[in-house]
């Protein structure tokens, strides 16, 4: 089962900052958020991940609390291309076998023109 | 980042016949791939992990003979759907991540269409 628990879809005006928010409130010391997200009929894309730290990159910035509880991934100037589904996972990052990627339903985000 | 790429992107074969997905990792060496089905609508679901030079390892309930898997390289697997049925239509996706280091992250190949008639 995913450890993560997701809202089932959001709309976002394009233009406008999109706020996903993910609850992992089972998180062990040593797992890592994972963000991906897919659109229709396409592989999984990697957004960005982190451990405690919020994180920052060309496509979105990952905000996690202190507790380690919870994160929210913001794409800061949301266009209709960023449609798709956010899924939030986490997982151990330098494991080579065992655990391994559980996706959940994740968050369907329609960015509305 | 790193690239995965699947082929075909999509195929249509007959009840009874046997079609083989390929899994390549482009520009880097995958100790480790994971293959993934997802229905319509659907999330992904893990089926198996690809270990190169050794058995995959299978998720319950899914069929280790019907469902042949090959990693015969540090930049290839490959998943045979054998004696296919219309049930085993689905999205195929593989992914990997980089042997030896980076930082967990996984990438996942464009999928494989699978349509059984």
């Amino acid at each position: 089962d995913a450890k993560t628990t997701q809202p089932p879809s959001m709309d976002c005006a394009e233009g406008r900052a999109a706020n996903l928010p993910c609850n992992h409130s089972t998180i062990s010391g040593n797992e890592y958020v994972y963000w991906y997200r897919q659109i229709h009929s396409q592989g999984p894309q990697y957004i960005i991940h982190g451990l405690k730290n919020n994180e920052t990159n060309e496509m979105a910035s990952l905000i996690i609390t202190e507790d380690r509880k919870s994160s929210t991934l913001i794409l800061p100037h949301a266009t209709l291309r960023d449609t798709a589904v956010y899924y939030c996972i986490v997982r151990v990052a330098l494991s080579d076998y065992g655990q391994n990627f559980v996706f959940g339903p994740g968050t369907r985000l329609s960015v509305l023109p | 980042g790193a690239v995965v790429s699947q082929h075909p992107s999509r195929v249509i074969c007959k009840s009874g016949t046997s079609v083989k997905i390929e899994c390549r990792s482009l520009d880097f060496q995958a100790t480790t791939m994971f293959w993934y089905r997802q229905f319509p609508k659907k999330s992904l679901m893990l089926m198996a992990t690809s270990n190169e030079g050794s058995k995959a390892t299978y998720e319950q309930g899914v069929e280790k003979d019907k469902f042949l898997i090959n990693h015969a390289s540090l930049t290839l697997s490959t998943l045979t759907v054998t004696s296919a049925h219309p049930e085993d239509s689905s999205f195929y996706i593989c992914s990997a991540r980089a042997s030896g280091g980076g930082t967990g992250e996984l990438f996942f190949g464009e999928g494989s269409r699978l349509t059984v008639l």
